[in-house]
């Protein structure tokens, strides 16, 4: 039962533009997510939030969109660095306690 | 401090061999947790612990998997009698636990990879 979807195994995207990383979820208990961003070889570092009560949230060239009502939400990264080729992980949670639930990833590629 | 330290970072085992793993949080943090990465898979949760107390386990962590943490502070993850199927890399994050919202910020090790032949 994947309670976390990250569609697209694969992103390429050039310099400059926008990149937009897709994840749905299926549990409505879920009230905090987070994206994790990996590069080889290293554990993943923690990139951005975002709590259910907000719809969007900001920090610098990354920005997290939170749509409830279709279970979906949205990491853009604009403009897009090629030292932001990683993997990018989604991970919902609920009530602040539990382990993180990770989607199986979207790897982005910044062709300069 | 420098972050979550694990070792070995790279372990090569023969089936049937056990394992041993160490994780060194973040000093401050009192929630110590352990994933496992496959290739093309997202962390899987095994286990984690609040303080010495280990709060919950994965139905992934089967009987011959065992986690410790001692006092609190390191942790160790043991594998019996190793399976081609236990490789994989294997993650230790720690948080603060407090049971706030940004408690649930996991900072993760580098990770120890485990190839068992």
């Amino acid at each position: 039962d994947q309670q976390v979807k990250q569609n697209s195994p694969s992103l390429s995207v050039q310099e400059g533009r926008i990149s937009i990383l897709n994840c749905d979820y299926t549990n409505s208990m879920f009230d905090y997510f987070l994206w994790y961003k990996k590069y080889p070889a290293e554990g993943p570092t923690f990139l951005i939030s975002i709590s259910s009560i907000k719809d969007k949230n900001e920090d610098g060239r990354f920005t997290v969109f939170l749509n409830k009502s279709a279970k979906h939400l949205s990491l853009h990264i604009v403009p897009s660095q090629p030292g932001d080729s990683a993997v990018y992980f989604c991970a919902p949670s609920y009530s602040g306690n539990t382990p993180l639930v990770f989607g199986k990833g979207t790897r982005l590629s910044v062709i300069a | 401090d420098t972050g979550v330290s694990q070792n070995p970072r790279h372990k090569i085992t023969k089936r049937g061999q056990n394992v041993t793993f160490r994780c060194d949080p973040i000093s401050e943090h009192n929630r110590l947790y352990w994933y496992r990465q496959t290739l093309g898979q997202g962390p899987e949760f095994l286990t984690y612990f609040q303080n010495e107390a280990q709060l919950e386990k994965s139905r992934l962590l089967s009987d011959r998997f065992s986690a410790e943490r001692p006092k609190g502070s390191f942790s160790t993850l043991e594998i019996q009698r190793t399976e081609q199927g236990d490789s994989a890399m294997y993650l230790c994050a720690s948080s603060l636990g407090t049971g706030t919202y940004r408690a649930n910020v996991l900072t993760f090790g580098a990770g120890s990879r485990l190839t068992v032949l």
